[in-house]
């Protein structure tokens, strides 16, 4: 987890409610990912940054929005979520996207768990 | 589907027993990767085996990788209690993102 860090570590917030979780990362890496981490689910991809470019949406429903100022920073930004939203979400950065590269290895955050009541 | 797929979904063993999870993939792969999880924290990455190894080490970690049958394995060795968590395996095709399976929940008993 060293590297990537995710704040805030906890959120409970309403389904009116607008709030920003926030990954930050010192590796150097040029690509960045929100993935999002449900009980007795595989992690689910939910958007990739390259070089600040999104480069994959995987169908996320647009009460999510991320957001990629530069290359050490990510935001998902959330709005009027449902309580099926509830879950663990994690950050990751990688050197690049692995496409044609070989290996691609993921530094995570510790995540941010997020209720929605 | 590429997604990797961790067998059993559980396992509780005695510390100084072997630890071995299992994952199956469907698709061709550049390499594969396992990552461990501890309790509603991040994953962290373990050990990578290319698709041209068969068998890799890393301190207590074994890796094999059989991808005639599509399959990998994690062998812990002597486990400890602080080895409790959940391991992951995720399939990496070369030309996109990793896939991730629901991943073994391993409990070691002192």
């Amino acid at each position: 987890e060293t590297g990537v860090t995710q704040t805030p570590r906890h959120l409970v917030m309403g389904m009116t409610n607008k709030k920003s979780l926030k990954c930050e990362q010192h590796l150097g890496h040029n690509a960045m990912y929100w993935y999002k981490q449900s009980a007795k689910k595989p992690l689910e991809l939910m958007f990739v940054y390259s070089l600040e470019e999104r480069v994959e949406n995987n169908s996320v429903p647009s009460r999510f929005s991320p957001e990629c100022p530069n290359s050490s920073h990510l935001f998902l930004h959330l709005h009027t979520l449902q309580p099926e939203d509830s879950a663990l979400y994690l950050c990751a950065s990688s050197q690049d996207t692995g496409t044609g590269s070989g290996a691609n290895v993921l530094t995570f955050g510790a995540g941010s768990r997020l209720t929605v009541l | 589907s590429q997604q990797g797929e961790e067998d059993p979904q559980a396992l509780s063993i005695q510390e100084g027993e072997n630890a071995t999870m299992n994952c199956s993939y469907k698709t061709s792969i550049n390499n594969l990767q396992w990552y461990r999880q501890n309790s509603g924290r991040g994953l962290v990455h373990l050990i990578l085996i290319r698709s041209n190894e068969r068998e890799k080490h890393s301190g207590r970690l074994r890796v094999t990788l059989d991808t005639s049958k599509k399959s990998s394995s994690l062998l812990i060795t002597a486990s400890r209690a602080a080895d409790t968590a959940s391991y992951f395996c995720a399939t990496d095709p070369g030309y996109s993102t990793l896939t991730f399976g629901k991943g073994t929940m391993l409990l070691v008993s002192p």
